[in-house]
C-alpha cells in the first residue's frame, strides 16, 4: 500500500540550529516525493519536489530509494520557518493525486 | 493573479444538516482536487476533476458526500447528511495539467456538532 510516514508531530528547535524532518515512504514502483509547507494563516504551498534538486529556502531534500526516506533538511534554522510541514508522494501517472504524511510541526524558538 | 478560493473559511453545523463547500480554481485550471484532513490525521484525497468530468473519485468516503463541476468552473462538494466524523478541513487544489504544481486554497474547516 502507498503511505507517507514523518514520525515526529512537533519538532522544536533553536534559531540556528540545524533541522531535519524525517520523511518515509511505502511505494511499489518509482514515486515523485514532495514537501508542502503551510505558514501560520496561509494556504498549503509547495516547498520543494525531488526531482527538481534545488534548494528553496536553504532547506533540501535527497530521495533515499534504498531507505525509501525523503528527509527535510537545513542547516541553520530560522524563526520564520516556524511552519507545519508536510510530506507528499505522487505515484507516476498518478494525476497529481498526492498521498500525504500527518505533518510535522516546527517551531522555531529565539 | 488570484489564487484558489474557497468558501465558507469556517462551518459549523449540526449533525443532519446539509453543508455545502465551494471551490473556484485558478482561471485556466483544467484539474480541480478535493482533498481533507480530519483531526490529527493526514491530508487525504477525495477526488479529481478534468474540467467538468470526475476522472477519480476514489477517495469520496461515501454517498453523503456529491462533488460536481458543472461547466468545468467553479466545484462544490455537498455533505448531505453530515455526520460527526465529517468535521475536518476541506483543501481544495487546481492545477494546468496533471503533472504540473497544484495550488491550493485556504481550505474550509468544517465543524459538525
Amino acid at each position: 500500500a502507498q503511505r507517507v510516514t514523518q514520525p515526529e508531530k512537533l519538532l522544536s528547535v533553536f534559531k540556528g540550529a540545524p533541522v531535519e524532518l524525517k520523511c518515509n515512504y511505502s511505494y511499489s514502483g518509482s514515486p515523485e516525493l514532495f514537501w508542502y509547507v503551510q505558514y501560520s494563516r496561509q494556504r498549503l504551498q509547495l516547498l520543494l519536489r525531488h526531482i527538481s534538486r534545488e534548494s528553496i529556502k536553504g532547506f533540501t531534500a535527497d530521495l533515499n530509494k534504498g531507505e525509501t526516506s525523503f528527509h527535510l533538511k537545513k542547516p541553520f534554522a530560522q524563526e520564520e520557518d516556524s511552519a507545519m510541514y508536510y510530506c507528499a508522494l505522487r505515484a507516476l501517472g498518478g494525476y497529481n493525486k498526492l498521498i500525504f504524511g500527518a505533518g510535522t510541526r516546527l517551531a522555531v524558538h529565539p | 493573479e488570484a489564487g484558489v478560493t474557497q468558501f465558507p473559511s469556517h462551518s459549523v453545523i449540526e449533525k443532519g444538516q446539509t453543508v455545502t463547500l465551494r471551490c473556484d480554481p485558478i482561471s485556466g485550471h483544467d484539474n480541480l482536487y478535493w482533498y481533507r484532513r480530519v483531526m490529527g490525521k493526514e491530508i487525504k484525497f477525495l477526488l479529481h476533476f478534468v474540467k467538468e468530468s470526475k476522472q477519480d473519485e476514489s477517495g469520496m468516503p461515501n454517498n453523503r458526500f456529491l462533488a460536481e463541476r458543472t461547466g468545468g468552473t467553479y466545484s462544490t462538494l455537498k455533505v448531505q447528511p453530515a455526520e460527526l466524523e465529517d468535521s475536518g478541513v476541506y483543501f481544495c487544489a487546481s492545477s494546468q495539467t496533471v503533472n504540473t504544481e497544484a495550488f491550493f486554497g485556504q481550505g474550509t474547516r468544517l465543524t459538525v456538532v
